[in-house]
């Protein structure tokens, strides 16, 4: 299994550039979210998804965009870069573990690095 | 609000020494307990997590945690490190369906 899918792994951006980061699962997982991880601050959460159709925003939504048409893929969208989006972006995704409890269990993608100049 | 505190930012450790690190949440309901792991320019890996029931748990690389409630800790543990822990480790609290909030987390470093 591949697990989860980021791409790109690097991408530098002119401020005002658009782009997309995308994220693809194939574990079935119901639960995709978007983390940025910023040094010192831990990872916060831009967007996530509880299944197709359906997308909420985190703690920092601004300035992003998601869609989740399938299952499988969850994109992120810059609608106009600034360098204060200059991070590592981190995909993940879930089961709910119901056999125990109905935690929330996170596998992670390898991250896309941005740099927004 | 709810939080997570690592206090210790970075950590320094001889290999072959135990090792803690700390972990405290503020949360009112009995919540569930993660540790991750994140090697040099990885994602982040599960090590370990806590549901309910016994209070002690075991996690993968030979890890352990311990969750205490009257001190709203869970904190990792390991009895002999080896250089392949040098890593990045996060403590996060899930305080709804779905919802999880993250330490700073604590950069460990082995001296040789």
């Amino acid at each position: 299994n591949a697990g989860v899918t980021q791409t790109p792994k690097f991408q530098v951006l002119k401020t005002g550039q658009s782009m997309t980061l995308q994220c693809a699962q194939d574990m079935n997982h119901e639960y995709m979210s978007w983390y940025r991880q910023d040094p010192g601050m831990g990872l916060r959460l831009i967007h996530y998804s509880v299944g197709a159709g359906i997308t909420d925003q985190g703690e920092v939504p601004n300035g992003y965009n998601v869609s989740r048409s399938t299952t499988e893929d969850f994109p992120l969208r810059l609608l106009s870069a600034a360098p204060s989006q200059t991070s590592v972006y981190f995909c993940a995704s879930s089961y709910t573990d119901r056999i125990l409890s109905g935690a929330n269990v996170l596998t992670f993608g390898a991250g896309s690095r941005l740099t927004v100049l | 609000a709810q939080s997570v505190t690592q206090p210790d930012i970075h950590i320094t450790v001889s290999e072959g020494a135990s090792l803690e690190l700390r972990c405290n949440y503020s949360y009112g309901a009995t919540p569930y307990l993660f540790w991750y792991v994140q090697s040099p320019g990885q994602g982040l890996q599960l090590l370990l997590k806590y549901f309910s029931g016994d209070t002690l748990v075991q996690g993968i690389k030979g890890f352990e945690a311990e969750f205490k409630r009257s001190q709203s800790s869970f904190n990792l543990r390991k009895p002999s490190v080896h250089w392949s822990d040098a890593a990045e480790y996060f403590c996060a609290v899930e305080y709804s369906n779905y919802q999880l909030i993250w330490g700073a987390g604590t950069k460990l470093i082995i001296k040789p």
